[in-house]
């Protein structure tokens, strides 16, 4: 069954304390990993899209790697803006657009 | 930049009430998708249209029924509204090309009392 396991569910940070948020999958066929940034309240925002393994994405202070199993999300010198819940979502060959949602990582950064 | 609305961000109905929500795109995406979101649960979907007037069941379609006349317009029914629908309804669309991030609206809490 493919699955997305995010960890940790929540992560307390320091602002300009750097750290990483995982996704873990199994999917029978890999298409894409996406990754998304919801606020309270709000509709997921959508950041990034991985497709292969070793592919890195960076956006501001943002970057998303991709292994063959897992995916991660650096967050380097966090400010407490990007405080929000981090969602992660796979998308398996031939599902006809459907993705599988992970349950997110709510982060926060203290000032 | 691609945009998804929903009818109400807010909404409150009764116990046995029909409810209808209402999404609508602006990008010309052949997909569009339901979800709710409950604590501790995820997003979990509820159904998806891949073409107009075509539906797919979700992973949770009971009590639910879709309406895909127009290419830009996803409709959600709640026949008999019950308690235990009570939750955030998030609509999302995707272009089926070569991409298919999707992209969401800013969600409707229903509460049924």
């Amino acid at each position: 069954e493919d699955q997305v396991t995010q960890s940790p569910e929540a992560l307390r940070l320091q602002e300009g304390e750097s750290s990483s948020l995982n996704c873990s999958y199994t999917v029978s066929g890999l298409r894409g990993l996406f990754w998304y940034r919801q606020d309270p309240g709000k509709g997921p925002e959508f950041l990034f899209t991985l497709y292969s393994a070793g592919e890195e994405k960076e956006k501001e202070r943002l970057k998303a790697t991709l292994t063959k199993k897992e995916s991660f999300l650096h967050i380097t010198a966090p400010k407490p803006e990007d405080s929000a819940t981090y969602l992660c979502a796979v998308q398996a060959w031939g599902s006809q657009g459907n993705l599988i949602f992970g349950k997110g990582t709510k982060l926060s950064v203290k000032p | 930049d691609v945009k998804v609305t929903q009818s109400s961000r807010y909404l409150v109905k009764r116990t046995g009430e029909k409810v209808f929500l209402e999404c609508v795109q602006d990008m010309d995406h052949e997909n569009m998708f339901w979800y709710r979101q409950d604590p501790g649960l995820g997003l979990r979907l509820i159904y998806f249209s891949y073409d107009v007037k075509m539906k797919e069941k979700g992973d949770i379609p009971e009590g639910y029924s879709v309406s895909r006349e127009k290419k830009e317009r996803f409709s959600l029914i709640l026949e008999s509204a019950s308690t235990n629908q009570t939750s955030m309804y998030l609509c999302a669309s995707s272009t089926g090309g070569s991409s298919y991030e999707q992209y969401f609206g800013p969600g409707t809490r229903l509460t049924v009392t």
